[in-house]
């Protein structure tokens, strides 16, 4: 099993309150990554992170923001949860060696906003 | 456009017995090609990778096949357990960019009955 952590596991929240999601991975992978997923979707990318000080905007647009300022931490942050927002987010690491990269899931946090 | 396109999108199979799920892509330039298997309310796990080169792959009881020439990919399931219970999801890589971006297919959603 990855050694990739996220908290919380679940949180219900009302509208228009501001929150974080923490993901940590303790396997040194510099590239980190945020998905979000809806029940029988596909997984979208919404931000990943090459390494240290380093953030890209994914292909999905999202209203949330990340921070890389250390190597093991990748946190998410709704600064005004809507119930759009609502969904299950996974983030993800990988070394970035070779052709075959594969990345390492967390378990992700269902966010539900009220 | 870049797709991935899985089948079926649900299957339910007796213990014991074998299947195999499908997924057809369209994504061009091809890197590589992953399935991952997803329980409910995890984050997908590797199950296996096979690049332009390989043609079939092998985990335990899990078979993976890649036809690059006709763009299709099989997972084949062999002597289904109840723990195989989970989405299970056809991952293709193009290597358009460093990132090497990841197309994701909706999964199927595999349930094993006693």
């Amino acid at each position: 099993e990855a050694d990739i952590y996220q908290t919380p596991r679940y949180l219900v929240i009302g509208t228009g309150k501001k929150i974080t999601l923490e993901c940590s991975q303790t396997m040194g992978h510099d590239k980190m990554y945020w998905y979000q997923q809806d029940p029988g979707m596909e997984l979208h990318l919404i931000h990943y992170s090459y390494g240290v000080n380093s953030t890209e905007k994914g292909d999905l647009s999202s209203e949330s923001t990340v921070s890389r300022i250390r190597t093991e931490h990748f946190p998410l942050t709704l600064e005004s949860a809507r119930p759009s927002h609502t969904s299950q987010y996974l983030c993800a690491s990988s070394d970035g060696v070779g052709q075959v990269d594969t990345q390492y899931f967390g378990p992700g946090t269902r966010l539900t906003v009220l | 456009k870049n797709q991935v396109e899985q089948s079926p999108q649900s299957l339910i199979i007796l213990e014991g017995k074998n299947c195999t799920l499908q997924c057809n892509y369209t994504v061009s330039p091809f890197s590589n090609l992953r399935w991952y298997k997803q329980d409910t309310g995890r984050g997908p796990v590797s199950l296996t990778i096979m690049t332009f080169s390989e043609n079939t792959k092998s985990n335990g009881r899990y078979t993976a096949t890649l036809d690059a020439d006709t763009k299709q990919s099989s997972l084949h399931i062999t002597a289904s357990q109840l723990s195989d219970s989970a989405s299970y999801i056809c991952v293709v890589s193009d290597r358009g960019s460093t990132l090497g971006r990841l197309y994701f297919g909706r999964g199927t959603q595999l349930t094993v009955w006693p």
